[in-house]
């Protein structure tokens, strides 16, 4: 079974601060994907990466930043965290060599920003 | 740019009744699409993948169908139970995925 996991389930953090939110995959996936996810909106896309140290802005990159310089891992950084930034935020992953690109997403880190 | 829609936003059945959610997508030229189960607080589960190319896939209870040219999916639940309440999502993915609200579910005893 493919896992993907997130570094945090709950983080709280002050207005200002860089917050890291890290995923990991065990699948070997070439894909990686952040999403945040809130009431009313759905999930948007922030960041993906296709391959290692590759990264491609999503919907909604302002105020974000990402890293991916091992292929199993993908960091999504904060880098002055605003309270607007309060939401859930997802990581998935997939693959490209497989030709499905099924995503499979982690437990999410459900941020909260003071 | 695409849009997903699904509706309704929400639905509760009795348990043991067989229902149908519905997905519809702006744009047919997609590459596939996914159906997710979400509980509450929680990540997204895929149920199933549709490629461009099938007209249908199923699981155990769950039945999803594809009719690109209409621009529509459905997800078929048969002899609903109370765990299978949580909030469905469709996605369709062209260059990237583009995901609907969801269907919140609730089935009761």
């Amino acid at each position: 079974d493919v896992k993907v996991t997130q570094s945090s389930r709950y983080l709280v953090k002050r207005t200002g601060e860089k917050v890291f939110l890290e995923c990991v995959q065990d699948m070997d996936h070439e894909n990686m994907f952040w999403y945040r996810q809130d009431p009313g909106l759905g999930l948007r896309l922030i960041y993906f990466s296709y391959d290692v140290k590759m990264k491609e802005k999503g919907d909604i990159p302002e105020g974000y930043s990402v890293s991916r310089e091992k292929k199993e891992r993908f960091s999504l950084i904060l880098e002055s965290a605003s309270t607007n930034q309060t939401s859930m935020y997802l990581c998935a992953s997939s693959s490209a060599t497989s030709g499905s690109y099924e995503q499979y997403f982690g437990p999410g880190t459900r941020l909260t920003v003071t | 740019k695409q849009e997903v829609t699904q509706i309704p936003a929400a639905l509760s059945v009795p348990e043991g009744e067989n229902l149908v959610l519905n997905c519809s997508f702006t744009d047919s030229a997609i590459y596939n699409l996914q159906w997710f189960r979400q509980d509450p607080g929680k990540g997204l589960t895929s149920l199933l993948l549709i490629q461009s190319s099938q007209r249908e896939q199923t699981s155990g209870r769950l039945n999803a169908s594809l009719d690109k040219s209409s621009g529509r999916s459905t997800l078929y639940i048969a002899a609903s139970q109370p765990g299978d309440s949580a909030t469905y999502l469709c996605a369709v993915r062209e260059n990237d995925m583009r995901f609907g609200a969801g269907t919140r579910l609730t089935v009761k005893p």
